[in-house]
């Protein structure tokens, strides 16, 4: 069964650097992901399209401070020199043959 | 650079039928796949299903037996119809663009969300 799993949350200082993780299922470490992020009371945004090779690509307009890497089956989001605005929830997201699958989410807190 | 632009009914009763549409400004229609997700509140987000410009779709199978979504390529328009709401289907409703590439698909334009509200 295709499923993402994610931490539920995570913090970093404002300034700093952070690195979110995305888990595809056993069997599914090939998979090409794409990262989203959710602002307060905001509608998702595309960040990314994140290969097994840890190539990516990224939406129009979003930043140099965000860049994606890949080993196995792990898929990983890293934000450098946050910002308070990067305060907001980031999605991993997949496809499996017919229908697509999001991972549960992880509140990032800049603090 | 895509736009999508959506509107319907925010509130409904229960056993009511929910009806979105989304319009599409820039960029091609007919060479991608079209999308509704929803977020209930406070939760993360749930596929619901997926059209393309022929008309072929995909749905969630969790949601399957009540969804219908159709497209109008003369608009650039692409529907939902979800039926037999309840207050499980309370949620912000978002369509999206679906990218595909080398066998993968994603979403890479949003709309800006509906809140919809199922109540009595």
């Amino acid at each position: 069964q295709l499923v993402l799993t994610q931490s539920p949350s995570a913090s970093a200082s404002l300034g700093a650097s952070v690195k979110l993780t995305c888990t595809l299922s056993s069997g599914h470490s090939s998979y090409t992901i794409a990262w989203h992020q959710q602002q307060p009371e905001k509608g998702p945004r595309y960040l990314m399209k994140l290969n097994s090779d840890g190539s990516h690509s990224k939406g129009d307009g979003i930043p140099d401070r965000f860049s994606g890497s890949s080993s196995g089956a792990e898929r990983y989001l890293t934000i450098s020199s946050l910002q308070s605005e990067d305060e907001a929830d980031y999605y991993c997201q997949t496809w499996g043959t017919g229908f697509h699958v999001f991972g549960g989410g992880t509140k990032l807190t800049v603090l | 650079q895509a736009q999508l632009q959506q509107w319907g009914a925010g509130l409904l009763k229960p056993s009511e039928t929910l009806s979105l549409t989304c319009a599409v400004y820039g960029g091609s229609f007919s060479g991608y796949y079209w999308s509704w997700i929803r977020q209930s509140p406070g939760k993360g987000l749930e596929w619901i299903g997926e059209i393309n410009h022929s008309g072929s779709t995909n749905y969630n199978p969790s949601l399957k037996s009540r969804v219908t979504i159709s497209v109008d390529m003369s608009k650039n328009q692409f529907s939902l119809k979800l039926t037999s709401m309840t207050a499980a289907d309370t949620a912000v409703y978002y369509c999206a663009r679906v990218s595909t590439t080398t066998g993968w698909r994603y979403f890479d334009y949003w709309g800006q969300g509906t809140l919809v509200t199922v109540s009595s």
